[in-house]
Parts: structure tokens; C-alpha cells; sequence
């Protein structure tokens, strides 16, 4: 079945520095890649999507890229600051108002 | 204008009862989405309504779950003789039809003793 992996599981980085979570996924036909961030206890909330037509994009420090004949895709987090610290989910689906596959979740630590 | 809201916040059961959780989907969103979230993992799709029909069930875990949306707004999940490994925050989606994002509830945290 739909399969998406995610990488690293946990991630600690300097306040001011780069982070960068990784996903691959399975099904070909997933064409919408949204990213969540969950903060302890909260729901998860859209910061970015990508759609397959495109093969990056940006939106103040955060940036995702996809490359869609190697199924990769990932997130980018520039100038990180204290309150950029949740879990952060990638995620697959193929179709408008299709179910979404997550991975398993990044927990981002920034460190003062 | 409101969010997903779901109810309850929180659920503790015993093992072998039944529960029903709700969710109320933000006025107007056609497709509704259950999922469970496990302690430390990511959101797992149960059931995608569209409209009052049930487009996608295949995230059942079994026939102890159920969902109903009878009047395509308002949906249930309902979980027969829960069992210990039923305890997760169970979420709830909505969106408009024909866009991909889907705008999330706080969830329900069930706890089976």
C-alpha cells in the first residue's frame, strides 16, 4: 500500500541554523505533498504544500523541493528560531479530497 | 470563523464499552476526514466522507468501527467493545470540494483502561 518515509525521527539544531527533514513515498500517483507542524498537544497545521507541476517553492524561511521521478521531496527551515520547535509530518495523496498518508513525524528541537 | 470542533476533548472507557466521538466539520466543507494519531506516530487515515456517503473506508482497523454523517455535516465514529489498543487521539478533517487541504480538529484523546 501508500507508504511514506520520513527522516530523521528527531532533529536538534542551533537557533539560527538550517534544518532539513527528508521523505520519500511509495505511490506514484500521489501528486499533493503537504507539510503539518505539531506543536505538544495541538492539532496538526498546514505550513506549506507542493504540488507534483512543481519542483519547488518558498515562503519566507521555509521551502520545500520535490523530485518526483525519485519520489523525495523535503522541508527546509532557514534562521530557526526558538518557536519553529514542534513535530513536523510529511505527507502524500494522489487525488483532490483524497485521504492524506503521513510519516512517522520529525521532532525538531532548536537549541539557544 | 469556527474551526473543526470535536467532543469530546477527552474519553476514558473500560475495556469492552462502547464510544461514540463527534465532530463538527467547518460549515460549508463537503469532505470530512477521521484519523488516529498513536502516541509518537504520525496521523492514521480511518474514513473519508463525502457528503452523507462513506467514500473510503479502507483505514478500519475492523468491524468494531463504525462512521455515520447522515445529514452531511456533523459526523460520528463509533468503536464497539473497545480494546486497550484503541487509545489514541482519534482526529477529525474537513475540506471543500476539489481542494487538496485539509483543515484539522483538536482531536479526541480515548483512553481504554
Amino acid at each position: 500500500g501508500e507508504n511514506v518515509e520520513q527522516h530523521p525521527s528527531t532533529l536538534s539544531v542551533q537557533e539560527g541554523d538550517s534544518a532539513v527533514i527528508k521523505c520519500t513515498y511509495s505511490d506514484s500517483a500521489s501528486n499533493y505533498f503537504p507539510w503539518y507542524k505539531q506543536e505538544l498537544g495541538k492539532r496538526p497545521q498546514l505550513i506549506i504544500d507542493i504540488r507534483s507541476n512543481v519542483g519547488e517553492k518558498k515562503d519566507q524561511r521555509i521551502a520545500v523541493t520535490l523530485n518526483k521521478t525519485a519520489k523525495h521531496f523535503s522541508l527546509h527551515i532557514t534562521e530557526t528560531q526558538p518557536e519553529d520547535s514542534a513535530v513536523y509530518f510529511c505527507a502524500a495523496t494522489r487525488n483532490r479530497d483524497d485521504k492524506i498518508i503521513f510519516g512517522k513525524g520529525t521532532r525538531l528541537h532548536i537549541l539557544p | 470563523g469556527a474551526g473543526v470542533s470535536q467532543t469530546p476533548s477527552n474519553k476514558v472507557t473500560e475495556k469492552g464499552k462502547y464510544v461514540e466521538l463527534r465532530c463538527d466539520p467547518i460549515s460549508g466543507h463537503t469532505a470530512l476526514y477521521w484519523y488516529r494519531q498513536s502516541l509518537g506516530q504520525g496521523p492514521e487515515f480511518l474514513i473519508y466522507f463525502q457528503g452523507t456517503g462513506a467514500a473510503d473506508d479502507s483505514g478500519l482497523p475492523n468491524d468494531r468501527f463504525f462512521a455515520v454523517r447522515p445529514e452531511g455535516s456533523v459526523s460520528t465514529l463509533k468503536i464497539q467493545r473497545t480494546e486497550r489498543g484503541d487509545s489514541a487521539v482519534y482526529l477529525c478533517a474537513s475540506s471543500t470540494t476539489g481542494h487538496n487541504e485539509q483543515f484539522f480538529g483538536p482531536g479526541t484523546r480515548l483512553t481504554v483502561l
